[in-house]
């Protein structure tokens, strides 16, 4: 069965620009989180969506947005970028909470590194 | 304010030995805590869980304990192994909150 898959590996922009990170969830799953690991802070969660709408968003400014497709797959788009969002973003997924799954583990991608210059 | 808490960033022990990881919490209302394995370059991976309704959980050679009155959770390793060596993360997760609240993790080293 295959994994939690994000893509890029690696993405590079410069301050002001847009980055589009994406992410396939385990087949099944439905729910889908996005999470921010910055040098020193930590998971820090961003965004959940489940059947395709978001459910919570985390302390993070509106330029961090994302969206959930019909297949489930998930996009995070991070305007204006700026030197400090440079960390590793982490998709996970799991069986979904508003179907009733209840309490179930998070399975994660291996993450994008988006470095900003 | 930090939610979940792993005081000890390193620990190192010997292979063979029990590895035991902690774990503070502050909100009474998280019910769900997991932990997770990390390796350099990969996600996080999920390890063994454990629901509020019970104070133990046991998967393997990995055991997780629950004290909810003082609020704290910690994860045994028996025995441990070089494998084993990686930063672990403690996670809670509460009511209708989909998401995980993490600590910022514990780096385990097991010396052959």
């Amino acid at each position: 069965e295959a994994g939690v898959t994000q893509s890029p590996t690696h993405l590079i922009k410069t301050r002001g620009q847009q980055a589009t990170l994406r992410c396939s969830p385990i087949s099944g799953h439905t729910s889908v989180y996005w999470y921010q690991q910055a040098l020193g802070l930590g998971l820090q969660f961003l965004l959940w969506y489940d059947e395709g709408e978001e459910r919570n968003r985390g302390n993070f400014p509106p330029r961090f947005s994302g969206r959930q497709f019909p297949n489930y797959s998930s996009e995070l788009n991070v305007n204006a970028l700026e030197l400090e969002d440079s960390a590793l973003y982490l998709c996970a997924s799991s069986l979904s909470w508003v179907q009733g799954w209840g309490n179930q583990p998070q399975h994660f991608g291996d993450g994008t590194r988006l470095s900003i210059l | 304010d930090q939610q979940v808490k792993q005081n000890s960033p390193s620990l190192s022990v010997q292979e063979g030995r029990i590895s035991i990881l902690n774990c503070d919490y502050t909100n009474s209302m998280f019910d769900y805590f997991l932990w997770y394995k990390k390796y350099p370059a990969e996600g996080p991976t999920f390890l063994i869980s454990i629901s509020s309704i019970k104070d133990k959980n046991e998967d393997g050679r990995f055991t997780v304990f629950l004290n909810k009155s003082a609020k704290h959770l910690s994860l045994h390793i028996v025995p441990s192994q070089p494998g084993d060596s990686a930063v672990y993360f403690c996670a809670a997760k509460g009511g209708s909150q989909g998401n995980l609240i993490f600590g910022k993790g514990t780096k385990l080293s097991v010396k052959p």
